[in-house]
């Protein structure tokens, strides 16, 4: 695709709601990681993949997170009994390979509130 | 733990100005330093790169210099124009996967 593309836009989640949140990464880049972005601060990373293998998991706050990339392509974050903390903005990044010297290409986001 | 650090956090300059942001980082060990444009409700585009061992970049209007060694970065902006109003990120890359970022800061340019 021309760009990365997240899926939806925006979710409300009831407290104690499972959520999932989509990624698709530019076709052919190799490398893909997710972020959170809480408001008025830089993203942090939650994990990275390389193809389906997922490589560094460091991030995720927690065991309700848990993220795939069964086929090495889209990638599904998936929050468990969704808390008032989860409310942030989760951001997906690919790069075409995993050389040190690519660029990151971001999605615009899913916005995740939880009342 | 690498940490991130953006001066000023907020920016308001007429139309026209030249401009300077600021990023350090306290662990000179990186493999590149990247300059990311964020607008509001969007996510990040990557205006500039520069590797561990280059000085600077050049983009249009746009300069970015690293001095690796003093674990800072500026972000020079010519001739501001509204267009440019955003959150600017820099973010610095420590391995093959983990990057860190600032916070950010936050350019109002005004007509």
């Amino acid at each position: 695709g021309a760009g990365v593309s997240q899926s939806p836009r925006y979710k409300v989640a009831k407290r104690g709601q499972d959520v999932a949140l989509r990624c698709d990464p530019i076709s052919g880049h190799v490398s893909l990681f997710w972020y959170q972005q809480a408001l008025g601060q830089g993203p942090e990373f939650l994990t990275y993949f390389q193809n389906e293998a997922q490589l560094d998991k460091s991030g995720l706050p927690s065991d309700r997170f848990f993220a795939e990339r069964p086929e090495g392509s889209v990638s599904t974050l998936k929050i468990q009994r969704t808390q008032q903390e989860d409310s942030a903005v989760y951001l997906c990044a690919s790069s075409l390979s995993d050389s040190t010297n690519e660029k990151l290409f971001f999605g615009s986001g899913t916005q995740l509130s939880v009342l | 733990k690498q940490e991130v650090t953006q001066i000023p956090a907020a920016l308001s300059v007429p139309e026209g100005e030249n401009l300077v942001l600021n990023c350090s980082f306290t662990d000179s060990a990186i493999y590149n330093l990247q300059w990311f444009r964020q607008d509001p409700g969007k996510g990040l585009t990557s205006l500039l790169l520069i590797q561990s061992s280059q000085r600077e970049q050049t983009s249009g209007r746009l300069n970015a210099s690293l001095d690796k060694s003093s674990g800072r970065s500026t972000l020079y902006i010519a001739a501001s124009q509204p267009g440019d109003s955003a959150t600017y990120l820099c973010a610095v890359r420590v391995n093959f996967n983990k990057f860190y970022f600032g916070s950010g800061t936050k350019l109002n340019v005004k007509p």
